[in-house]
């Protein structure tokens, strides 16, 4: 299994710009998320998905769009690229049964925009 | 709201033992999670504790929880080189809608030859 992958690894964009990140997932878990890094602000939590053609907002919503037409898929869209997106992206998933809720996490989106 | 707090940097020598300690507030969390990232890599789950557990020993980890306190702390034994990483603290469970979890800030830990 190739777990969670992303793509692209890195990526400059211009202020006003748009660009797709994408997430697939091969284990067949329910939930994805979405995340964004900045140092030493931990992960804030952007959108996440329970299912296919299910999806709601995270803390930090506001700049991105997901949609979720797979189980495996869960891409996030950049309309209009702000310097106050340059950022880590992660994608994440997880089973969604109850008990520990272990998330796997792909290998992250470094991107900059300026 | 619901929040997650460590301190950012530690710094031990090899050998020694390394202790990170978290404070959250959502008392209704039934796991707390300790996740690892090392240098251009994502999170990858190190250790979680139940809600009703106040200890768990894994190797050379141990997991301490005060509910009471609402504190979290990872000690890890005769740290070495390879355990230089960042440490994130994390709460929430299955039961928290959609299964989300709340992240601390990460504690990046140095250890020093």
């Amino acid at each position: 299994n190739a777990g969670v992958t992303q793509t692209p690894k890195f990526r400059i964009l211009k202020i006003g710009q748009s660009m797709t990140l994408q997430c697939t997932q091969d284990m067949n878990h329910n939930y994805m998320y979405w995340y964004r890094q900045d140092p030493g602000m931990g992960l804030k939590l952007i959108y996440y998905s329970v299912g296919a053609g299910i999806t709601d907002k995270g803390e930090v919503p506001n700049g991105y769009n997901v949609s979720r037409s797979t189980t495996e898929d869960f891409p996030l869209r950049l309309e209009l690229a702000a310097p106050s997106q340059t950022s880590v992206y992660f994608c994440a998933s997880s089973e969604g049964l109850a008990g520990v809720n272990e998330q796997f996490f792909g290998p992250g989106t470094r991107l900059t925009v300026l | 709201g619901e929040d997650v707090e460590q301190s950012l940097f530690l710094s031990v020598r090899e050998g020694d033992s390394s202790v990170i300690n978290c404070t959250y507030t959502d008392s209704s969390s039934t796991y707390l999670y300790w996740y690892k990232q090392e240098p251009g890599a994502g999170l990858q789950l190190l250790t979680y504790i139940f809600s009703n557990m106040d200890m768990k020993q894994d190797q050379r980890l141990t997991v301490l929880l005060n509910k009471k306190d609402k504190h979290l702390s990872l000690r890890i034994a005769d740290t070495q080189t390879g355990d230089s990483a960042i440490y994130f603290c994390a709460e929430g469970g299955i039961d928290n809608q959609g299964g989300k979890l709340i992240f601390g800030q990460g504690t990046e830990l140095s250890v020093k030859p």
